[in-house]
């Protein structure tokens, strides 16, 4: 079975400080991935996701992901934090061609002034 | 422009009560899912749908039934609540969409629905 592992519970950067939020996956092939971000009462929103070809994707809000299949990893990026960034964000993967979405347990992002 | 919409967004329930939270999405996606949300655990699928008719259980199913009569909407019933359903739950929708040689997807998440459990 697949599984996602976001090794670290909490994060505190700087505002203007870079980010990178860890993530680690199994799976028999390289799956579909994705990153979730999810600010406080509300539902979850892509960031970006990765399916084949170049392995470093752009997604929205200036974040950026980088697949390294030798790593099994898909860490997301972003160079300049932002106050608005703090949230809670979701590394998550999906078998090729399907949507199921296994979730891994979430990284808290906190931004200090 | 509604996309994927939850009701109720709050409820509290007594147990051994039963209530049936409803999803509805607007995108004419043929997949939905139902998603509990705990503290420390991420998200866990409950049951998923891959089209009308047709359900299928997720990681964490016992306690929950649904159903999808319709292509919109996907229900999600508890017979007999107990405590440990206390949780944000929520509900999804996604196309899949071959482009080439790829399958293109990506989930909708609804606002969640937080229920309690006393």
């Amino acid at each position: 079975a697949q599984s996602v592992t976001q090794p670290d519970i909490h994060i505190t950067v700087s505002e203007g400080a870079s980010l990178e939020l860890r993530c680690n996956y199994s799976y028999g092939a390289t799956p579909y991935l994705f990153w979730y971000v999810q600010s406080p009462g509300q539902g979850l929103q892509l960031l970006l996701k990765y399916f084949s070809g170049d392995t470093l994707v752009q997604g929205i809000k200036g974040f950026e992901a980088e697949f390294k299949r030798s790593q099994s990893s898909f860490n997301l990026r972003k160079p300049s934090v932002h106050w608005s960034d703090a949230a809670e964000y979701f590394c998550a993967v999906a078998p090729r061609g399907y949507s199921t979405l296994t979730f891994g347990k979430g990284t808290m992002l906190l931004v200090s002034p | 422009n509604a996309g994927v919409t939850q009701t109720p967004k709050f409820r509290v329930l007594k147990t051994g009560q039963s209530m049936t939270l409803l999803c509805a999405q607007d995108m004419n996606h043929e997949y939905m899912y139902w998603y509990r949300q705990d503290p420390g655990m991420g998200l866990r699928l409950i049951h998923y749908s891959v089209g009308e008719g047709t359900t299928a259980k997720g990681e964490v199913p016992d306690g929950y039934n649904v159903s999808r009569l319709k292509k919109q909407n996907f229900l999600l019933g508890l017979e007999s609540a107990a405590p440990s359903q206390t949780s944000v739950y929520f509900c999804a929708s996604s196309y899949s969409l071959l482009q080439g040689a790829i399958w293109n997807t990506e989930a909708f998440f609804g606002q969640g629905t937080r229920l309690t459990v006393v």
